[in-house]
């Protein structure tokens, strides 16, 4: 079964930090760019990170820069995503992604496989 | 940073074609991907690099790209395809990826 399945999202004070997971399973995940993407409650897509394959490129929305780290394990077929300084705005469903384009390099193809996403919410 | 446009929301009745509009500064130079996503449902990738369907994906979706105006096209319109329909592309002078602010499709 082809999926991608979030976890470790819950509720956090502010300033404080969560650690996101997506686990892929039945699809090729080594080969393709990686991404981040959340939605607060009511409101629509907003991009937060990418990695490339090999993890060597990463990329930050401007509202999460120096505050948010991606990273992947490809042996454990999963990317993650270490929320640092959180605050309320960050308050979201995040989904994980999977960039069309294998081999690529740049995340250009639209992104063909997506998780359920995990719920952050961030209130004292 | 780079921006695209979504007008809100759009209403049509049941086998009329639907017209879903996103604008940006010369978008006609980029590739530009379309997702569905219903209440509480993940987004689902429509249409890809402009007017490419996805495995799945009926024939009634399609895309096109010109100028400053990119526009996902749905034929024959049914009640199921009622949704949030987002457009998004790659902007390569920043790197970011870039999502449209959505339209609401309405099936009177």
């Amino acid at each position: 079964q082809v999926q991608l399945v979030e976890s470790g999202g819950g509720l956090v004070n502010p300033g404080g930090s969560l650690r996101l997971a997506c686990a892929a399973s039945g699809l090729s995940f080594t080969d393709h760019y990686m991404s981040w993407i959340r939605q607060a409650p009511g409101k629509g897509l907003e991009w937060v990170s990418y990695i490339s394959s090999s993890g060597s490129t990463t990329y930050y929305a401007d509202s999460v820069k120096g505050r948010f780290t991606i990273s992947r394990d490809n042996g454990r077929n999963s990317v993650y995503l270490q929320m640092d300084y959180l605050r309320a705005e960050d308050t979201a469903m995040y989904y994980c992604a999977r960039d069309r384009l294998g081999i690529s390099s740049w995340p250009t193809g639209g992104m063909d496989v997506w998780g359920q996403g995990t719920t952050v919410t961030v209130s004292s | 940073s780079y921006v695209l446009t979504q007008s809100p929301s759009v209403s049509v009745a049941p086998g009329q074609t639907a017209r879903i509009t996103c604008g940006g500064n010369n978008i006609g130079s980029k590739s530009v991907h379309w997702y569905q996503q219903k209440p509480g449902q993940a987004p689902v990738l429509v249409v890809y690099d402009d007017n490419d369907r996805p495995s799945g994906i009926p024939e009634r979706f399609s895309g096109s790209n010109s100028g400053s105006t990119a526009t996902l096209t749905i034929s024959r319109v049914e009640a199921g395809d009622e949704a949030d329909y987002y457009c998004q592309v790659w902007e390569s002078s920043s790197g970011d990826l870039v999502f449209g602010g959505g339209t609401t499709l309405t099936v009177l």
